[in-house]
C-alpha cells in the first residue's frame, strides 16, 4: 500500500530564515505530487504541483519554491520566510496515470513564523 | 464567484440525525468530484468519490447533478465521530491536474 510522509511535523522559524520541508511517497511510481497551504480557518491553497522529476508548476507568485529531485520526493523551500508564510503545509500525491484522480495527503507540517 | 462554494456552517445536529451538505461548482467542464473529511488540525482524508449515478457507502450518500453543477453529501444516523469539516472537491478540466477545494462545511454532532 502507498504511504506519504512529511517532516517536520511542526516548525517555528523567525522571519527572514530559510525553510525546507520534505515529502516522500512510498509504494507507488511516478506519482503526481502537490504542495498545498492552509491558513488558519481557511481552505486549501495549491502552491505547486509536479508530474515528474524536475517538472514543477507554480500556482501562485510568492517567495516559496519547490523541487523534485527524485521520483517520490518533493521539497518545499524558501530563502527568507515572511510572517504571512505561517500555515499548515500539506503534501499530496495522486496516481500518475490519468488526470482526474483523487489525491491523498500527508500528515502536514504546521509552520509558525515569528 | 468562487470555483467551489459550500455553506461554512456550523451544522449542529443531535446524534442519530440525518444531515445534508450541498456544494456548487462553477466550471461545467469539471470531470470528477469528491468529498473529503478534515478533522481539526489534521490532513484531509478522502471520504468518497462522487459518481454520475450517485453512490452510497454505509451511512453516506453522494449525489451529483451536472445540469445544476451541484453536489451533495447525505449522512444518516449521525455519530459523534462524524464531527469534522467536510470538503467538497472538484477536478476541473483545466489541464492543471490539480483539485479545487471548497472551504468546507463544519459539522458538530452533539450527544
Amino acid at each position: 500500500s502507498q504511504t506519504i510522509h512529511q517532516w517536520p511535523a511542526t516548525l517555528v522559524q523567525p522571519v527572514g530564515s530559510p525553510l525546507s520541508l520534505e515529502c516522500t511517497v512510498e509504494g507507488t511510481s511516478n506519482p503526481n505530487l502537490y504542495w498545498y497551504r492552509q491558513a488558519a480557518g481557511r481552505g486549501l491553497q495549491l502552491l505547486f504541483y509536479s508530474v515528474g522529476i524536475g517538472q514543477i508548476s507554480s500556482e501562485v507568485p510568492q517567495n516559496l519554491s519547490a523541487s523534485r529531485p527524485q521520483d517520490r520526493q518533493f521539497i518545499l523551500s524558501s530563502k527568507k520566510l515572511l510572517l504571512s508564510d505561517s500555515g499548515f503545509y500539506l503534501c499530496a500525491w495522486s496516481p500518475g496515470t490519468g488526470i482526474y484522480n483523487e489525491q491523498f495527503f500527508g500528515p502536514g507540517t504546521r509552520l509558525t513564523v515569528l | 464567484r468562487k470555483e467551489v462554494e459550500q455553506d461554512p456552517g456550523p451544522f449542529n445536529v443531535p446524534e442519530g440525525a440525518t444531515v445534508a451538505f450541498n456544494c456548487t461548482y462553477s466550471n461545467s467542464a469539471s470531470q470528477s468530484f469528491f468529498w473529503y473529511r478534515q478533522d481539526c488540525r489534521k490532513e484531509p482524508k478522502l471520504l468518497m468519490s462522487v459518481y454520475s449515478s450517485g453512490n452510497e457507502d454505509g451511512r453516506f450518500t453522494a449525489q451529483l447533478n451536472r445540469a445544476s453543477q451541484y453536489i451533495s453529501l447525505l449522512i444518516r444516523d449521525s455519530k459523534l465521530s462524524d464531527s469534522a469539516t467536510y470538503l467538497c472537491v472538484v477536478n476541473m478540466d483545466t489541464g492543471r491536474r490539480a483539485l479545487t477545494f471548497g472551504s468546507g462545511t463544519r459539522l458538530q454532532v452533539q450527544p
